[in-house]
């Protein structure tokens, strides 16, 4: 949608192991996002990157790194998944006049 | 900590009438408003937006206030159809929006 793609669309996971999620974009965008979407707390974002290599935390950003090599990729890694970890994850870029493009998520489930 | 409050988790009105969404906020700096909408298994798409300079904004069917000393949005609907049943979520920035901060969303339901 809009030129952001995310994968993979579902994912189980075992408490412990490392899990990485990647966000694509074809729109060129310097700013992306991950957000993570959770019943009664809405989207709370876990970090975001504004150009290569340039990264900074969110409001939930423990547990989690992100890596940004290509203004394409936004990557977010969990580096020793846990169950509280489980969530429905949103990738997003800054659109200039409709405020961010989200993903189509990813649905973590780490058991 | 949550700065941007939808306090009903759920609405449901019938087709035809009118729907009002309704968001407060805490965060005195924040000036850029919007609202998303969405269906299952899809991202958040986005709906319509204000900033605090306004207190009114509409495109089509859609209608969103803003109240800055009460520190209230509401999203208007009107007429409702049943294809606008989705989860609409409010969200509110600071200037630039690095750090966009959503209400938990309302459900809204149209019945035929």
């Amino acid at each position: 949608d809009a030129g952001i793609t995310q994968s993979p669309r579902h994912k189980v996971t075992e408490t412990g192991t490392p899990v990485t999620l990647r966000c694509h974009q074809t729109e060129n965008h310097r700013y992306m996002y991950w957000y993570r979407q959770d019943p009664g707390h809405g989207l709370r974002l876990i970090h975001y990157s504004y150009g290569v290599k340039d990264t900074d935390k969110g409001e939930v950003s423990d547990g989690y790194s992100v890596s940004r090599s290509k203004t394409e990729d936004f990557l977010l890694t969990l580096e020793s998944a846990t169950s509280s970890q489980t969530s429905v994850y949103f990738c997003a870029i800054s659109s200039p006049n409709y405020g961010y493009t989200f993903g189509s998520g990813t649905r973590l489930t780490v058991v | 900590d949550q700065q941007v409050k939808q306090n009903s988790p759920s609405l449901s009105v019938q087709e035809g009438r009118i729907s009002i969404l309704n968001c407060d906020y805490t965060n005195s700096m924040f000036d850029y408003f919007l609202w998303y909408k969405k269906y299952p298994a899809e991202g958040p798409t986005f709906l319509i937006s204000i900033s605090s300079i306004k207190d009114k904004n509409e495109d089509g069917r859609f209608t969103v206030f803003l109240n800055k000393s009460a520190k209230h949005l509401s999203l208007h609907i009107v007429p409702s159809q049943p294809g606008d049943s989705a989860v609409y979520f409010c969200a509110a920035s600071e200037g630039n929006n690095n750090d966009m901060r959503f209400g938990a969303g309302t459900r809204l339901t149209v019945k035929p």
